[in-house]
C-alpha cells in the first residue's frame, strides 16, 4: 500500500535550518510529484512546495520562495525539504503528499506528518 | 485568509444530509477542477473526492462533490458520528506552475449532533 513518512521536524530556533525527510513506498515512486503542504496550529492546510517526478521543476508559496528547497532522490525514493532563515510563522506539521492523479494536482495520499516548532 | 471560501462550521443530525461549499474565482474553481478532503482530528487528510465528483476507490458513496462555475459543493448523506471532522476543499490556481500553486478553503467543522 501507498506510504509517505516523514521525518526531521524538531524545536529549533528562529533564523536557523532545518531538513526535512520524506520516505515512500508501495508505489513507483519516480513516476509520481510530491508536494509538502502545512498546517499551522489550530488552522487550515496551505500548499509549500511541489517537485515534479523527475525532479526537473519546482515551485514554491510565495511565503518560502527563497528560504526553502524541495529535492529529491529517486534512488532512495525520498523527497527532502530543505528550510533555512526559519520564522516563528513556520511552525507547522509538515506533510509530504503524493500528486497522484496527472490532470488533478491536489494530493491524494498523505503521509502523518511532523512537527516543527520555531521557537523566537 | 483563504482564496477559497468555506464556511466554517456546518452540522446535522445522524441520518440526515449536509453540504459543504467551496467558492473561488474564475481563475481557480472556474477553470479547474476540485478535490475534497476530510480530517479527523489528530490525522492526516483523506482524499474523498477528486476531480470534482470522483471517488477513490474504498471511499463510499455517501460522499459526493459537484461542481458550477466558480464554487464547488460536498454532499454527504446518512451522516454518521463517525463523520465528524474538518472538511477542506481543494483545486489549483491556472498559471505557468504547472501542478503547483495548490490552493485550499480554509476548512469546514462538521459536527453530527
Amino acid at each position: 500500500q501507498v506510504q509517505l513518512v516523514e521525518s526531521g521536524g524538531g524545536v529549533v530556533q528562529s533564523g536557523k535550518s532545518l531538513r526535512l525527510s520524506c520516505a515512500a513506498s508501495g508505489f513507483i515512486f519516480s513516476k509520481y510529484g510530491i508536494h509538502w503542504v502545512r498546517q499551522a496550529p489550530g488552522k487550515g492546510l496551505e500548499w509549500v512546495a511541489l517537485i515534479w517526478y523527475d525532479g526537473n521543476k519546482k515551485y514554491y508559496a510565495d511565503s518560502v520562495e527563497g528560504r526553502f528547497t524541495i529535492s529529491r532522490d529517486n534512488s532512495k525514493n525520498t523527497v527532502y525539504l530543505q528550510m533555512n532563515s526559519l520564522r516563528a510563522e513556520d511552525t507547522a506539521v509538515y506533510y509530504c503528499a503524493r500528486w497522484g492523479y496527472p490532470t488533478s494536482p491536489p494530493p491524494d495520499f498523505w503521509g502523518q506528518g511532523t512537527l516543527v516548532a520555531v521557537s523566537s | 485568509q483563504s482564496i477559497l471560501t468555506q464556511p466554517p462550521s456546518v452540522s446535522a443530525a445522524p441520518g440526515q444530509k449536509v453540504t459543504i461549499s467551496c467558492s473561488g474565482s474564475s481563475s481557480n474553481i472556474g477553470k479547474n477542477s476540485v478535490s475534497w478532503y476530510q480530517q479527523l482530528p489528530g490525522t492526516a487528510p483523506k482524499l474523498l473526492i477528486y476531480e470534482n465528483n470522483k471517488r477513490p476507490s474504498g471511499i463510499p458513496d455517501r460522499f459526493s462533490g459537484s461542481k458550477s462555475g466558480t464554487s464547488a459543493t460536498l454532499g454527504i448523506t446518512g451522516l454518521q458520528t463517525g463523520d465528524e471532522a474538518d472538511y477542506y476543499c481543494g483545486t489549483w490556481e491556472s498559471s505557468l506552475s504547472e501542478g503547483g500553486d495548490v490552493l485550499f478553503g480554509g476548512g469546514t467543522k462538521l459536527t453530527v449532533l
